[in-house]
């Protein structure tokens, strides 16, 4: 079984752009969170989608942003980009009546 | 939000001694609890959970034990071995998946020395 994939694995852009994070769930899974993981700042929750609809954001400006697609697929959108988004940028799916996460291996956003 | 701490952010032991690791929580209405590992360049791997009508479950090396009465989370490792070298982040949430989802805690770097 294939687990959570995200792409791309690194991604460098310049301040003021804007960056398309996507994450591929375990098949199954209807539940998507992404999560922004800063150096030193542990695991900052940014958004949990289920069943298509976003159900809850965490304590993020409205520049972060995204969907989930019928397949369950999601994907992050991060406008004007700050210096400070530079962030391992994590994925994480589960299934109902599951209450572990399975996450992807991030993808690694710098801006510069 | 509450938030989850730990209290030591870097951990050092000798490989084969056992290693514990440990975590406050904060918000008493958590009712399910995790511990996952970290390895550089990798997304967290679950390890173990425990949800709040236990105070022990083990795992294969792995024991978490959970004190609601002083909202602490501990997990411990035997006979530590130098792949289990990581980050270990334990995480607090509700069993429903929770509207924030899961709350991390800052991490701890086990290190393991020869």
């Amino acid at each position: 079984e294939a687990g959570v994939t995200q792409s791309p694995t690194h991604l460098i852009k310049t301040r003021g752009q804007q960056a398309t994070l996507r994450c591929s769930p375990i098949s199954g899974h209807t539940s998507v969170y992404w999560y922004q993981q800063a150096l030193g700042l542990g695991l900052q929750f940014l958004l949990w989608y289920d069943e298509g609809e976003e159900r809850n954001r965490g304590n993020f400006p409205p520049r972060f942003s995204g969907r989930q697609f019928p397949n369950y697929s999601s994907e992050l959108n991060v406008n004007a980009l700050e210096l400070e988004d530079s962030a391992l940028y994590l994925c994480a799916s589960r299934t109902r009546g599951v209450y572990g996460y399975t996450f992807g291996s991030g993808t690694r956003l710098t801006v510069v | 939000g509450e938030s989850v701490g730990l209290h030591l952010p870097t951990l050092s032991v000798q490989e084969g001694d056992n290693s514990i690791i440990n975590c406050a929580y904060s918000n008493s209405a958590s009712d399910y609890f995790i511990w996952y590992k970290q390895e550089s360049g990798k997304g967290p791997q679950f390890i173990i959970d425990i949800r709040s009508n236990m105070d022990k479950r083990q795992g294969q090396r792995v024991t978490v034990l959970l004190n609601k009465t002083v909202k602490h989370l501990s997990l411990q490792i035997a006979a530590t071995q130098p792949g289990d070298s990581a980050v270990y982040f334990c995480a607090e949430g509700d069993s429903g998946g929770g509207a924030d989802g899961l709350t991390f805690g800052k991490g701890t770097h086990l290190i393991i020395q020869p």
